[in-house]
C-alpha cells in the first residue's frame, strides 16, 4: 500500500467552478502538508502548507487537513484557465525536514 | 533572481553507458536534494545534501548512483552504468537552512534510457 493516494484524474471543469482535489494518508508521522502545482515541463511550485488539522485559506485557495481521517484537500474558487497544472500533495513528519512523500498528482484542466 | 538550474534538459543515452546530471541550487542555499518521478509514479525522495555533506541518502535506489556536492555548491547526480529502469524526470529542490523554509524545484531532467 502507498503511503500517499492520489486520484490521478484527468479532472476537467468549466472555468468558475470549485475544484476539489484529495489525498489519503496512512502514516500517522505526518504533520506537515503540502500542496505544489506543477506546470507541464516545470518543476513543482510550492502553492500550500498546513501543519496539523484545520483549515487554512489564500485567496482562491483553501487547504482543509483531517488528521483523524488522514485526508487533506484543496479547493480552488472561481478556477481560472491559468489553474490548468498538476496538483501533487506531499507530506512529512515536520517543515524543514523536506524528504517529502509525494502522491501521484492529479492533473486539472480548466476549460474556459 | 535565478531559481534552481538543472542540465541538460533531456539526455537520451544507451543502456550501460554513463550519465551525469548537473544541479546549480539558489544562490546560498544550504540545503540541495534529489528526487525522481519515474512515469506513472510519483516523485520519491533520493537524497539530501547540507552543504558539502550527505544528510541523507535513503532513497537511492543502488550503487550506480552516485551523488555530488563539491564545495556545497552545485550537485551532480551520475548513474553508470545506467539501466531502463533508471528513465525518468530527475528534480533537483533547493531551500536555505531553518524551518518553515520552503523548497524550491528545478524543471528536471528528463531521462531516457533505451
Amino acid at each position: 500500500q502507498k503511503e500517499v493516494e492520489q486520484d490521478p484524474g484527468p479532472l476537467s471543469v468549466p472555468e468558475g467552478a470549485i475544484v476539489s482535489l484529495n489525498c489519503t494518508y496512512s502514516n500517522s508521522a505526518f504533520q506537515y502538508f503540502m500542496w505544489y502545482r506543477q506546470y507541464s515541463r516545470k518543476g513543482p511550485e510550492l502553492l500550500m502548507y498546513t501543519y496539523s488539522s484545520g483549515n487554512k485559506e489564500d485567496g482562491r485557495f483553501t487547504a482543509q487537513v483531517d488528521k483523524s481521517s488522514k485526508y487533506i484537500s484543496l479547493f480552488i474558487r472561481d478556477s481560472q484557465p491559468s489553474d490548468s497544472a498538476t496538483y501533487l500533495c506531499a507530506m512529512s513528519p515536520n517543515f524543514g525536514n523536506e524528504k517529502l512523500t509525494f502522491g501521484t498528482g492529479t492533473r486539472l484542466t480548466i476549460i474556459p | 533572481e535565478a531559481g534552481v538550474t538543472q542540465f541538460p534538459s533531456h539526455s537520451v543515452i544507451e543502456k550501460g553507458q554513463t550519465v551525469t546530471l548537473r544541479c546549480d541550487p539558489i544562490s546560498g542555499h544550504d540545503n540541495l536534494y534529489w528526487y525522481r518521478r519515474v512515469m506513472g509514479k510519483e516523485i520519491k525522495f533520493l537524497l539530501h545534501f547540507v552543504k558539502e555533506s550527505k544528510q541523507d541518502e535513503s532513497g537511492m535506489p543502488n550503487n550506480r548512483f552516485l551523488a555530488e556536492r563539491t564545495g556545497g555548491t552545485y550537485s551532480t547526480l551520475k548513474v553508470q552504468p545506467a539501466e531502463l529502469e533508471d528513465s525518468g524526470v530527475y528534480f533537483c529542490a533547493s531551500s536555505p537552512l531553518g524551518p518553515d523554509e520552503k523548497l524550491f524545484f528545478g524543471s528536471g531532467t528528463q531521462l531516457s534510457v533505451l
